[in-house]
């Protein structure tokens, strides 16, 4: 089975603070990405990557940045944290040779900026 | 993007009974997945149906999909408690940019 974990479930930080959100898959999988969801606003995608030192913008990354420097890691980083980046994070990974596109996820981070 | 978009946004319904929920979307796709997902939880992949068929059932989940209209339904019979959650579309194409919608929030009363 697939399996992709995120670094702690729940993370209280102070406005200003650099914050660090690692996600780790271990199947080989090229593609991963970053959501947040938000009520009444449901997933919206932050960035992705497609291979290794790869990314591409989603529809909402500003504040945010990316690193992928290996292929089973892809970590989330907010340089200077906001109240209004508190939100639910969902790390992801998909193996686009699959062709059916599933993907498959963390269990999610909570993270509270105060 | 090709963003999907469930309605209803929330669904009540008595355990036993059937749960329908619909999702559109916008451009032309490779197939439609439906995700399903557990409060304060990832999202689960349930079912996938591709552009070229109608439809397929899965145990108790039966999806639809009507390329022309730009829809798909998920119909969950004979539901459970276990099956409250928040189910998501989510269309697919050769884009990398897999985007979803808002959810349909399921909650089956026992």
């Amino acid at each position: 089975d697939v399996k992709v974990t995120q670094s702690s479930r729940y993370l209280v930080k102070r406005t200003g603070e650099k914050v660090f959100l690692e996600c780790v898959q271990d199947m080989d999988h090229e593609n991963m990405f970053w959501y947040r969801q938000d009520p009444g606003l449901g997933l919206r995608l932050i960035y992705f990557s497609y291979d290794v030192k790869m990314k591409e913008k989603g529809d909402i990354p500003e504040g945010y940045s990316v690193s992928r420097e290996k292929k089973e890691r892809f970590s989330l980083i907010l340089e200077s944290a906001s109240t209004n980046q508190t939100s639910m994070y969902l790390c992801a990974s998909r193996d686009p040779r699959m062709g059916n596109n599933e993907q498959f996820f963390g269990p999610g981070t909570r993270l509270t900026v105060l | 993007s090709q963003q999907g978009e469930e309605d209803p946004q929330a669904l009540s319904i008595q355990e036993g009974e059937n749960a329908t929920m619909n999702c559109s979307y916008k451009t032309s796709i490779n197939n439609l997945q439906w995700y399903r997902q557990n409060s304060g939880r990832g999202l689960v992949h349930l079912i996938l149906i591709r552009s070229n068929e109608r439809e397929k059932h899965s145990g108790r989940l039966r999806v639809t999909l009507d390329t022309s209209k730009k829809s798909s339904s998920l119909l969950i019979t004979a539901s459970r408690a276990a099956d409250t959650a928040s189910y998501f579309c989510r269309s697919g194409g050769s884009n990398y940019k897999l985007t979803f919608g808002k959810g349909t929030l399921l909650t089956v009363n026992p």
